[in-house]
C-alpha cells in the first residue's frame, strides 16, 4: 500500500498564533514529500518540496520564514504555520513520492488539513 | 513558466455512459502523466499513471497519451454516480524533477 496520514485534520485558530500539521507516511519510505495548498474551488499549489536530512525547496512566493518545513525522519515531514493569519485559511495537503520501487515518481496524498484562522 | 490546460467543466455524462476528459501540457519534455480523482473536501487520490504514447487500461478506466500533440485523456466507461468528482491531470517533466504541475481540474456530474 502506499497510505499518507495528516493531523490534525481540521484546525481552527486565532490570528498570530502558529499550527503545526504533521505528514506521515505509514506504509512506505519517503525520501521526498511535497506540501500544497488548495483555495475553494482551485486547483493544487505546491508549495515546497521537502527532503528528509536537507532543507525544504520553497516555491517562488512561499514565505519560508512563515511556513517552516521540518522533514525529520523518512516517514514525517511537518509544516508549521508561523503567526498565522486569515488570509492563510485553506486546505493544505501533503504528498510523499516513495523512495524505491519500480514506479518512484508517483505522489501520495495524505488527506489533508483544513485551517481556519479566526 | 509548464502549463496543464484542462477544461473545468461540468461536465454532464448519463450513469453508463462514457465520460471523456481531456488535458494538454506545455512543456514538451514532460515525461510521466497522472490522472487523480478529488471528491469535494477530500484530497487527490491517484487513477491512473501513463508514461507511454499510447492506451493504458485499469479496469473501468483508461488513459491515452500523445506526446506529439502534448495529449493526455482520461476514459471512463459504464459512468457510475459514484465517479461524479473533479478529475485532476498532473505532469512531471522528467524522473529528475519530481515536481508535478497540476490543472485546474475537471469537474464531472454523472446523471442517474
Amino acid at each position: 500500500g502506499a497510505v499518507v496520514s495528516q493531523h490534525p485534520s481540521r484546525v481552527i485558530c486565532k490570528s498570530g498564533t502558529s499550527v503545526k500539521i504533521e505528514c506521515r507516511s505509514l506504509d512506505f519510505q519517503a525520501t521526498t514529500m511535497f506540501w500544497y495548498r488548495q483555495f475553494p474551488k482551485k486547483s493544487l499549489m505546491l508549495m515546497a518540496t521537502s527532503n528528509e536530512g536537507s532543507k525544504a525547496t520553497y516555491e517562488q512566493g512561499v514565505e519560508k520564514d512563515k511556513f517552516l518545513i521540518n522533514h525529520a525522519s523518512l516517514t514525517l515531514s511537518t509544516l508549521t504555520v508561523t503567526s498565522a493569519h486569515p488570509e492563510d485559511s485553506s486546505f493544505y495537503i501533503c504528498s510523499a513520492r516513495k523512495s524505491s520501487g519500480p514506479v518512484s515518481d508517483e505522489q501520495f496524498f495524505g488527506p489533508g488539513t483544513r485551517l481556519t484562522v479566526l | 513558466q509548464k502549463e496543464v490546460e484542462q477544461n473545468s467543466g461540468p461536465l454532464s455524462v448519463p450513469e453508463g455512459a462514457i465520460a471523456s476528459l481531456n488535458c494538454t501540457y506545455s512543456d514538451r519534455v514532460s515525461q510521466s502523466f497522472f490522472w487523480y480523482r478529488q471528491y469535494s473536501g477530500k484530497s487527490p487520490e491517484l487513477i491512473m499513471s501513463i508514461y507511454s504514447n499510447g492506451d493504458k487500461e485499469d479496469g473501468r478506466f483508461t488513459a491515452q497519451l500523445n506526446k506529439a500533440s502534448q495529449y493526455v485523456s482520461l476514459l471512463i466507461r459504464d459512468s457510475q454516480p459514484s465517479d461524479s468528482a473533479t478529475y485532476l491531470c498532473a505532469v512531471n517533466d522528467d524522473f529528475g524533477n519530481e515536481k508535478l504541475t497540476f490543472g485546474t481540474g475537471t469537474r464531472l456530474t454523472i446523471i442517474p
